[in-house]
């Protein structure tokens, strides 16, 4: 257990409904990330962040934004959610050496009606 | 475009034969390689690890190879055991170590 908890860990919510997924740690670490996983996709990075309120753009970014006001919280929103944002989606933290690995949460599953 | 690649979605392998999962890359930027684990309903774990400088990684009954000339790298298990069904998503940083590209897995079976 690498001490993170993802929450909600199931959601459903409706199309143009705003959505916040909450990530926090208990490790103190400065990296955090957002990943959603799709089938024929993997995993692929949305944002990430390097210390409180240092934050930057992934791969897929578009549709969502972050904030990360304490560093044992980092939150994915989701303005105005679509149908394309269905997906699972993971937080991780790393270590500060640079060869460490990612530890993931156990995810949430978002399904967007 | 996909800098990390499983061509593979899947693989069936006997119990107490060897598994080999294959990953190519694109970006001779990588400076490290990770293999990672995921179960159903939980996130990804952590298996192993190959800095560019080695060919070869070893851990217990698991073993990362890497070719760089040909951008390729592969995890062997040996023996399988149904245990190490799941699937398997090879991994490699970039932007001094930060950003995560992931391939796109293959899902292994080990039959009894």
């Amino acid at each position: 257990d690498a001490g993170i908890t993802q929450s909600p860990r199931h959601k459903v919510t409706e199309t143009g409904t705003p959505v916040t997924l909450r990530c926090h740690q208990t490790e103190n670490h400065r990296y955090m990330y957002w990943y959603r996983q799709d089938p024929g996709h993997g995993l692929r990075l949305i944002h990430y962040s390097y210390g409180v309120k240092d934050t930057d753009k992934g791969e897929v970014s578009d549709g969502y934004s972050v904030s990360r006001s304490k560093t044992e919280d980092f939150l994915l929103t989701l303005e105005s959610a679509t149908s394309s944002q269905t997906s699972v989606y993971f937080c991780a933290i790393k270590r500060s050496r640079e060869d460490s690995p990612l530890h993931f949460g156990n995810g949430t599953r978002l399904t967007v009606t | 475009d996909q800098q990390v690649k499983q061509n593979s979605p899947s693989l069936s392998v006997q119990e107490g034969r060897i598994s080999i999962l294959n990953c190519d890359y694109t970006n001779s930027m990588f400076d490290y390689f990770l293999w990672y684990k995921k179960y159903p309903a939980e996130g990804p774990t952590f298996l192993i690890s190959i800095s560019s400088i080695k060919d070869k990684n070893e851990d217990g009954r698991f073993t990362v190879f890497l070719n760089k000339s040909a951008k390729h790298l592969s995890l062997h298990i040996v023996p399988s055991q149904p245990g190490d069904s799941a699937v398997y998503f090879c991994a490699a940083p970039l932007n001094t170590g930060n950003q995560f590209y992931f391939g796109t897995g293959t899902s292994l079976t080990v039959i009894p």
